[in-house]
């Protein structure tokens, strides 16, 4: 089975500041996805952003950036120009490309991330 | 139409009592999924539903009971619950074909007591 490791329970960041939250994940799959989902206090989680794991480009989102190492099975977050609402509960997800997983999604633990004025 | 709409938003619950979890989704989604999470963790999947069918459960007990009425709808079905199942519980939905993440609902928080 595949585990995704967050190794940041809290990370803290003052407003307009850059912060990278770690995410490393152990898997003998060739083909995956990963994701960033960011879960604030009113519960939903929302998609932040997503990486396939061929395609050797680090995925970009506005201020939101990964830095994918598929060799270390590395997949960081960097959060660039950090605002107020950014804090939340950040999760790392991985999910199967292989469809007897039922694309299952396997989340770690977690970082909480508090953005300071 | 972008949304997985769930409801109630809130439940609390008695321990003999049956109760109905309801989530909906108008984006053309054929997979569907429950999820539960206690406080300060990560969601723990329980069931997926691939086309309408169970492709997953993950030795959830049978005080839980899914169904997936059609391709939009999703319903947990909760008897004879422990207090120790109260949480959040989550739905989400995505393309069963695609490796686009999921879009998930608001959740219901749900009390046993």
């Amino acid at each position: 089975a595949q585990t995704v490791t967050q190794s940041q329970p809290e990370m803290s960041v003052q407003e307009a500041e850059t912060v990278t939250l770690s995410c490393t994940y152990d898997t003998s799959e060739s083909d995956y996805y990963l994701f960033w989902y960011k879960q604030p206090p009113s519960r939903q989680m929302i998609l932040v952003i997503r990486q396939e794991a061929y395609k050797q480009q680090n995925a970009t989102e506005n201020r939101f950036s990964v830095n994918f190492q598929k060799a270390a099975k590395s997949f960081s977050l960097k959060i660039s120009d950090s605002q107020l609402g950014d804090a939340a509960m950040y999760f790392c997800a991985y999910r199967s490309a292989e469809g007897n997983s039922g694309y299952a999604l396997n989340f770690g633990k977690g970082t909480s991330l508090l953005v300071t004025p | 139409d972008t949304e997985v709409t769930q409801t109630p938003k809130h439940l609390v619950m008695g321990m003999t009592n049956k109760k109905s979890l309801k989530c909906e989704q108008h984006m053309g989604h054929r997979a569907m999924y429950w999820y539960k999470q206690k406080a300060k963790k990560p969601p723990e999947l329980m069931f997926v539903y691939s086309y309408e069918k169970l492709s997953i459960n993950e030795s959830v007990p049978s005080r839980f009971s899914p169904e997936c009425p059609n391709s939009s709808l999703l319903n947990l079905h909760l008897h004879a619950l422990q207090p120790e199942d109260s949480a959040l519980y989550l739905c989400a939905s995505s393309p069963a074909d695609s490796n686009y993440g999921y879009t998930f609902g608001s959740g219901t928080r749900l009390t046993v007591v």
